[in-house]
């Protein structure tokens, strides 16, 4: 999982402001998952990119969140107006390719976001 | 829907074996993952299964019951550093995974 670099490690927001994500994916990787965990909770899904597309964002909140993947560069996840119950840990991980075996191994060591 | 459960909480001796199991209800079926997870840190790939039996690698094991909608990990010969959270998910399809609450094992002395 060292391949799949996140930044920052760590973010405090103040409630209103935008909290911007970044997650570069392991070299050759052209899919990236988005996730967010709470304390004492799972892994939820919230988005599924591949180069320039979202294929499936089902778990994304309709308002305030919206993810890219462009072309060149890393992959945003991009939470405007912020509120206290944003504050979680958001997980990228990257494959190569979806749909069979064993190809959503390796995550990034995560975004710890606190919304104060 | 999605279903996983598995255990909150486990507690196991050091120098023991633990079996951490895991239930599903999926749409689909594209093969189930086991992770670590240490507090703060991301999870870590241990095991994937996805035809039916054990899968051993060192001193972790996993089993799939495709026909149960079971699996379980094993792992022997406890360590204090497998303290940690042990994260199922399933793939249900040509979709991301779904992943249960995770267990926390604690290894004690």
């Amino acid at each position: 999982n060292a391949g799949v670099m996140q930044n920052p490690r760590h973010l405090v927001r103040r409630r209103g402001q935008e909290a911007r994500l970044r997650c570069s994916p392991m070299k050759g990787h052209s899919h990236v998952y988005w996730y967010r965990q709470l304390p004492e909770e799972g892994l939820k899904f919230m988005v599924y990119l591949q180069k320039e597309n979202i294929i499936d964002e089902s778990g994304m909140p309709k308002e305030r969140f919206s993810a890219e993947f462009p072309k060149e560069g890393p992959s945003i996840l991009r939470i405007q107006q912020v509120v206290r119950g944003d504050s979680a840990a958001y997980f990228c991980a990257s494959s190569s390719l979806s749909g069979t075996g064993n190809t959503e191994a390796f995550f990034g060591q995560g975004t710890r976001l606190t919304v104060v | 829907g999605q279903n996983i459960d598995q255990p909150t909480e486990m507690t196991a001796t050091e120098g023991a074996i633990v079996q951490i199991n895991c239930t599903y209800q999926t749409s689909g079926f594209n093969g189930l993952f086991w992770y670590q997870q240490h507090a703060g840190e991301a999870p870590t790939f241990l095991s994937y299964n996805v035809l039916d039996g054990l899968e051993e690698k060192g001193r972790f094991s996993s089993f799939l019951s495709r026909s149960k909608g079971y699996s379980y990990l094993l792992l022997k010969e406890l360590q204090m550093k497998d303290s940690a959270s042990y994260l199922c998910a399933v793939k249900p399809g040509n979709t991301p995974l779904v992943f249960g609450k995770g267990t926390r094992l604690s290894v004690i002395a």
